[in-house]
């Protein structure tokens, strides 16, 4: 399986908004809605951000929204803070029963 | 609240087994599936493969020939074992809970719960 294909850097000004794109295949994210994104600061475990393409874990801040065109999804966080400075992974189960992640995508809020 | 507390060896040498354990706290082990994921150094993530209350497991086909993950219901914990390690192996693994459920007519899946990361490096 191939990893889902992410931008390697994203930045933006506090306040700003940023989208980030993950994008996969007819197997994985254009077949099924299980996309989530993770969010992952320097020496610490990923934290789920969204599931289900658009869903937000409870305590996850709303400033956090997903959604999906196709084989792409989508990650938009409006109103940057700092503390939003970290890497972000997509991951979309797979139609080999399987999990599959991006690149990652390294938020530099600047 | 759920915690997941993994352990094992942290240094290895060509072509050793590679044996981590990853138990469940605060939750239920039946009805979940529990996964393993690996990173590393300086990389994406990279899922591994998962198991089930009943046994069943998903593998990563790019690692399914030197992996096998087992469950011990009684004790609520699930381990890895990768044999024939290399250099390549060298990341940090993670454990994780992977919750998938339908109900009325709409399906969800996600890893919710993580463990801390162990390191495990594969140097001669």
């Amino acid at each position: 399986q191939s990893a889902l294909t992410q931008p390697a850097s994203a930045s933006g000004s506090p306040g700003q908004s940023i989208t980030i794109s993950c994008t996969g295949t007819s197997s994985d994210v254009g077949s099924y809605n299980y996309v989530c994104w993770y969010q992952q600061h320097p020496g610490k475990a990923p934290k789920l951000m969204i599931y289900d393409v658009r869903n937000r874990p409870s305590g996850v801040s709303n400033r956090f929204s997903g959604s999906k065109s196709g084989s792409t999804a989508s990650l938009t966080i409006s109103g940057l803070q700092a503390e939003d400075e970290a890497d972000y992974y997509c991951s979309s189960y797979t139609s080999s029963s399987t999990w599959v992640f991006g690149g990652g995508t390294k938020l530099t809020v600047l | 609240q759920v915690q997941l507390q993994q352990w094992g060896a942290g240094l290895l040498k060509p072509p050793e087994t590679l044996s981590l354990t990853c138990a469940v706290y605060g939750g239920s082990f039946s009805g979940y599936y529990w996964s393993w994921i690996r990173q590393p150094p300086g990389k994406g993530l990279e899922w591994i493969g998962e198991i089930n209350h009943s046994g069943s497991t998903n593998y990563n086909p790019s690692l399914k020939s030197r992996v096998t993950i087992s469950g011990d219901t009684s004790n609520n914990q699930f381990s890895l074992k990768m044999s024939s390690v290399t250099a390549a192996d060298t990341a940090v693994y993670y454990c994780a809970r992977g919750l998938y459920y339908c109900s009325t007519g709409s399906c969800s899946m996600k890893l919710d719960y993580w463990g801390q990361g162990t390191l495990v490096t594969v140097s001669s």
